[in-house]
């Protein structure tokens, strides 16, 4: 019974290319949530998915930014033409769809993703 | 907001001794949840005290909740090495879970 499942663990990119980061939730699980994380920092939200549908993405920067989560598949988080601040681990949620927000569920996180922008 | 802060921002005890760390927030809740982040890794729930609860307890995790000050503590008895993480509350009500900066607990064996 695999958890939420995020790859790659580490990635690292120059300045202006792409990072794509993967994330598959525990199985049963139809809701993807993700975060990003500044080192000595929390968890900010960033996007919150059902499959084929954004539910709430107010946490995502306006430009560069992007994030799906397809009918098959894995939910992807994408950046385009990375900068140095994008440098975080971002972590990737799941949660039953018991409720329309987290704030009735339980979370069940991934190990992260570690961007490095060199 | 409802970010939860967390306090203090970094502990450090003996094992064995009892480990409190305290949570406060801005606006009405469901629900307040902590969880636990070992160095490096994701995030793990501990426990979830809901807004009629004043407390709960799960194993050597005892959460206490006052909806009036907008606080809540948690607290870990018997402190171990392993207990060494970042300790985060989070909260929210009909919103995506909003979590604080989080306590950083070291435990000397």
């Amino acid at each position: 019974n695999a958890g939420v499942m995020q790859n790659p663990r580490h990635l690292v990119r120059r300045r202006g290319q792409e990072a794509r980061l993967r994330c598959s939730p525990m199985k049963g699980h139809s809701h993807v949530y993700w975060y990003r994380q500044l080192p000595e920092e929390g968890l900010k939200f960033m996007v919150y998915l059902q499959k084929e549908n954004i539910i709430d993405e107010s946490g995502m920067p306006k430009e560069r930014f992007s994030a799906e989560f397809p009918k098959e598949g894995p939910s992807i988080l994408r950046i385009q033409q990375v900068v140095r601040g994008d440098s975080a681990a971002y972590f990737c949620a799941s949660s039953p769809a018991r409720a329309q927000y987290s704030g009735a569920n339980v979370l069940t996180f991934g190990a992260g993703s570690r961007l490095t922008v060199l | 907001s409802q970010q939860g802060e967390e306090d203090p921002q970094a502990l450090s005890i003996q094992e064995g001794e009892n480990a409190t760390m305290n949570c406060s927030y801005k606006t009405s809740i469901n629900n307040l949840q902590w969880y636990r982040q070992n160095s490096g890794r994701g995030l793990v729930h501990l426990i979830l005290i809901r807004s009629n609860e004043r407390e709960k307890h799960s194993g050597r995790l005892r959460v206490t909740l006052d909806t009036s000050k907008k606080s809540s503590s948690l607290l870990i008895t018997a402190s171990r090495a392993a207990d060494t993480a970042s300790y985060f509350c989070a909260t929210g009500r009909n919103t995506p879970l909003v979590f604080g900066k989080g306590t950083r607990l070291s435990v000397i064996a």
